[in-house]
């Protein structure tokens, strides 16, 4: 079954720490594997999208890694801010009919000063 | 939220009426999608479109329909509302199906 697990649940950091957030897939065959931002109360935005030949991809303080023989991907903020307090959600497409991309439920990340 | 607007923003309805929920968008991109995103569990996806009147269904489909008769707009229709649908519905809009997702800005939905 095709499923995206992202690990921790729920995070809390102080302001200007850095953090890792994980992300494991059992999506095959693998097309691309994207990063959500999601304000509470908003849409998500997207952060990085990554193919299978891409390892990593940064915007900003956002870097996003990807080991596609693993299957995982993790994403790291740098220098945290309070508005990165937010829900990160990794997305994965698989090459398969139709549209359907496969979401993780998120890790909630909380920046406090 | 990338020329994309739903409304409403938020409703509250009963029971066993019909709901519509729109997507508007302004971007001319073939895809639209509705997603609904309930605690504990990542969004899913209803239906979505690849074109005028070009339609089908999703991962949670049942009970929901749907109709693009224009390009910018993509109705949901929820035939007869049960509370199990009471969920945050996001709209999304995408050039191709391997390009990236623009998100709307959400509508509140509760079924009383």
């Amino acid at each position: 079954k095709n499923q995206v697990e992202q690990s921790p649940q729920s995070l809390i950091i102080l302001e200007g720490k850095n953090c890792t957030l994980q992300c494991n897939y059992t999506v095959s065959p693998f097309s691309n594997l994207r990063w959500y931002k999601q304000d509470t109360g908003r849409g998500p935005v997207s952060l990085t999208i990554m193919t299978f030949s891409e390892n990593t991809k940064s915007n900003g303080r956002y870097t996003a890694t990807l080991d596609a023989d693993t299957k995982q991907s993790s994403l790291h903020i740098t220098a945290s801010q309070l508005s990165d307090s937010a829900s990160y959600i990794c997305v994965v497409s698989g090459e398969q009919a139709g549209t359907a991309l496969i979401f993780g439920k998120g890790t909630t990340l909380s920046v406090s000063s | 939220d990338a020329g994309i607007t739903q409304s409403p923003r938020h409703k509250v309805t009963e029971t066993g009426t019909p709901v519509t929920l729109r997507c508007h968008q302004t971007e001319n991109h073939r895809y639209m999608y509705w997603y609904r995103q309930d605690p504990g569990h990542g969004l899913r996806l209803i239906h979505y479109s690849y074109g005028v009147k070009d339609t089908d269904k999703g991962e949670v489909s049942d009970g929901y329909s749907v109709s693009r008769s224009k390009t910018e707009d993509f109705l949901l229709t929820l035939e007869s509302a049960t509370s199990s649908q009471t969920s945050v519905y996001f709209c999304a809009i995408s050039l191709d199906r391997y390009n990236e997702q623009f998100f709307g800005p959400g509508t509140r939905l509760t079924v009383l």
